[in-house]
């Protein structure tokens, strides 16, 4: 069975700080894909990145950056200095190699940035 | 370049009604996902549509149905709508060479009562 599980529900930080969102997924396929998203307020997920399995370089893309560790199952993301604008709710999701793809996702951890 | 499309944004229904929800794929892309993400939840698989066909689905009774247009675009069904049917149903769409990752659009917001 695949499953995504993010254990942080909600984490509250101030702007500046930095912030580690984890994720630990589990799957018995050798290939697979693990995607962070962002759910603002509006509802739309919008896409962050996708990695894939065989890929375990860390990458950075500005403030954002993402650590993939295989031997613990886990993916997770910080993000430096954080602003009011980071404030959403974000998802990690397991996606496999089928044919056709789908998403599991974990439950999500909100994070609230104040001024 | 449009992005994925989703109508109606909001929609209420009452028990046992049959609703449709549509989406159209961003530009270029074939495949479109539909999932419902209930409240305080992360998104549940529906099902995938692939040259007009399903291709996978998800833990979804069959009162779940849905079609693809040749266009891409594509339609959800939910027939004898419960309570527990409430939720935000997102569509994605992707590519289906290359694994490509899943665009979603806004999402259309169904209220039971």
């Amino acid at each position: 069975a695949q499953k995504v599980t993010q254990a942080q529900t909600e984490i509250s930080v101030v702007e500046k700080e930095d912030v580690t969102l984890d994720c630990v997924y589990e799957t018995r396929d050798t290939t697979y894909y693990l995607f962070w998203y962002k759910q603002p307020p509006s509802g739309e997920l919008v896409f962050l990145i996708r990695r894939n399995s065989f890929d375990e370089q860390n990458e950075i893309s500005g403030r954002y950056s993402w650590n993939f560790q295989k031997s613990t199952s886990s993916f997770n993301f910080t993000i430096t200095a954080s602003q009011v604008v980071d404030s959403a709710v974000y998802f990690c999701a397991l996606g496999l190699n089928t044919g056709f793809q789908k998403l599991v996702f974990g439950t999500g951890t909100r994070l609230l940035v104040s001024p | 370049d449009a992005g994925v499309t989703q109508s109606p944004t909001h929609l209420i229904k009452t028990r046992g009604q049959q609703v449709t929800l549509r989406c159209s794929p961003k530009s270029g892309h074939d495949t479109v996902s539909w999932y419902q993400q209930a409240l305080g939840q992360g998104p549940q698989f529906i099902f995938q549509y692939y040259e007009e066909e399903e291709r996978q689905r998800g833990n979804f009774p069959d009162r779940f149905s849905g079609h693809q247009f040749p266009n891409y675009s594509s339609e959800l069904n939910v027939n004898a709508l419960l309570l527990g049917d409430s939720a935000l149903y997102l569509c994605a769409s992707s590519l289906r060479t290359g694994r490509s990752e899943q665009y979603f659009g806004p999402g259309t917001r169904l209220t039971v009562t």
